[in-house]
This record gives C-alpha cells, structure tokens and sequence, in this order.
C-alpha cells in the first residue's frame, strides 16, 4: 500500500529557507497516473495548497501564485521522494506541512504524517 | 481562485441522526474533460491529516463506511452522513480540483449532541 513518509526540522529561522522531504512506498514518483503534493495547515490559513508535480513523459508542476517566487517542489527519482523548498520564510509561514498524493481520482488519497513547522528566531 | 464556502461551521447531531454538510463553489466546478464535478470531501481528526471521503462529487473512497454520502452538482454540494457514530466527530472538508490553485472550504465541525 502507499505511504508517505516525511521528514525535515521543526524550527526555521526568519528569512531563512523552509525545507521538508517526502519519501514514497507503493508507487512512484515517476508514476504518470498520480501526482505529488505539498499542503499546509495553520489556524489562521486553514487548509491550503501549495503546489505539485507530476510527470507526463516529462515534469511538470503547479504553484499557488500566492507563493510564486518562493517556492520549489523537486522530485527526486533515485530515492522516489520529492521536496518541498519554501524561501525567505516569516512566521506566517508556520504551520503543519504535509504531503499528499493525487490519484486516479484526481483527489488526495493518501497523506504524509504531516511536519509541524515554526517560523521564529 | 474558486473560493470554497461550508455551512454551517459546527453541528451537533444526535447519535444515530443524520448530518448534513454544505459547500458552495465561487465557480462550477464541473470539469469539461471528465464531465464530473471536481469536489472532493475530507475527515479530519485532531493530530491526524484529513484523510478522503468522497471524490468526484458522490464517488466513495475505498473503505469508506456507506453512511457517507456525497451529492450536488454546479457550485453546490452536500456531505451526508446517515447516521452519525460515535467516530465520526471530526472536521469535514470539502476541496475542488477544477483549477489551480486548489483550495479547500473552511472546514465544519461535527460533534454528538
């Protein structure tokens, strides 16, 4: 069955770059039928897309424009996991990050943990 | 962005009553390629991340217990439970898939009368 692992620090400073991995099980991230996301989830923000990639005979990906400039999903085929770059953070970015995938239902079917991360000094 | 509305933002249903969620789309969310409404439901338990319901407006996730429902089409939709149990005290999503950026409703607690 598919599984989503995440890892990456709890505590970034301000202005420095937010990083978070998701390492998949039972599938891939080359898959050309699922796609890999990132989503956030904050008190003040509630549930909130990030971004994704995919691959269709090539890589492609998706950005909030709320976010554009600032953030960076890279997959990473050798380990199948993909990541999430997130820069020049500020405390508003503080929130639990998880991954998840889109699959044939173009819905998130399955979710990582999620990483709680704080934005302080 | 399509903006997501739920209603209402907390119920409390008495065990073995039925529940009713609604979310409005700002847009139809009826996707010309597939002709089904991309509009998914979610659970959300304190600690855990959301975890599928419903896809494609009435399609039930795998596993998913049948007193889940999903109907509406257009901008309005509904989540169903029939007869609410003890586990389904949680928060309930709904989320579309039509455009980008996908984004989610505001979330509606459900709690035991």
């Amino acid at each position: 069955q598919v599984q989503l692992q995440q890892s990456g620090p709890g505590l970034v400073k301000p202005s420095q770059t937010l990083s978070v991995t998701c390492a998949i099980s039972g599938d891939s991230v080359s898959s050309n039928n699922a796609a890999w996301n990132w989503i956030r989830q904050s008190p003040s923000r509630g549930l909130e897309w990030l971004g994704r990639t995919y691959y269709r005979s090539k890589w492609f990906d998706d950005y909030a424009p709320s976010l554009k400039g600032r953030i960076t999903i890279n997959p990473d085929t050798s380990k199948n996991q993909f990541s999430l770059q997130l820069n020049s953070v500020t405390p508003e970015d503080t929130a639990v990050y998880f991954c998840a995938r889109t699959g044939s239902g173009w819905a998130f079917d399955r979710w990582g943990q999620g990483t709680l991360v704080t934005v302080s000094s | 962005d399509i903006v997501m509305i739920q209603s209402p933002d907390s119920l409390a249903v008495s065990l073995g009553e039925r529940a009713t969620i609604n979310c409005k789309s700002s847009q139809n969310v009826l996707h010309s390629s597939t002709n089904k409404h991309c509009l998914a439901w979610f659970q959300q338990k304190p600690g855990q991340p959301p975890k599928l319901l419903i896809y494609w407006a009435s399609a039930r996730e795998s596993g998913v217990p049948d007193r889940f429902s999903g109907s509406g089409s257009g901008a309005d939709f509904t989540l169903t439970i029939s007869s609410l149990q003890a586990e389904d005290v949680a928060v309930y999503y709904c989320q579309q898939c039509h455009s980008i950026p996908l984004t989610f409703g505001g979330g509606t607690k459900v709690e035991i009368k």
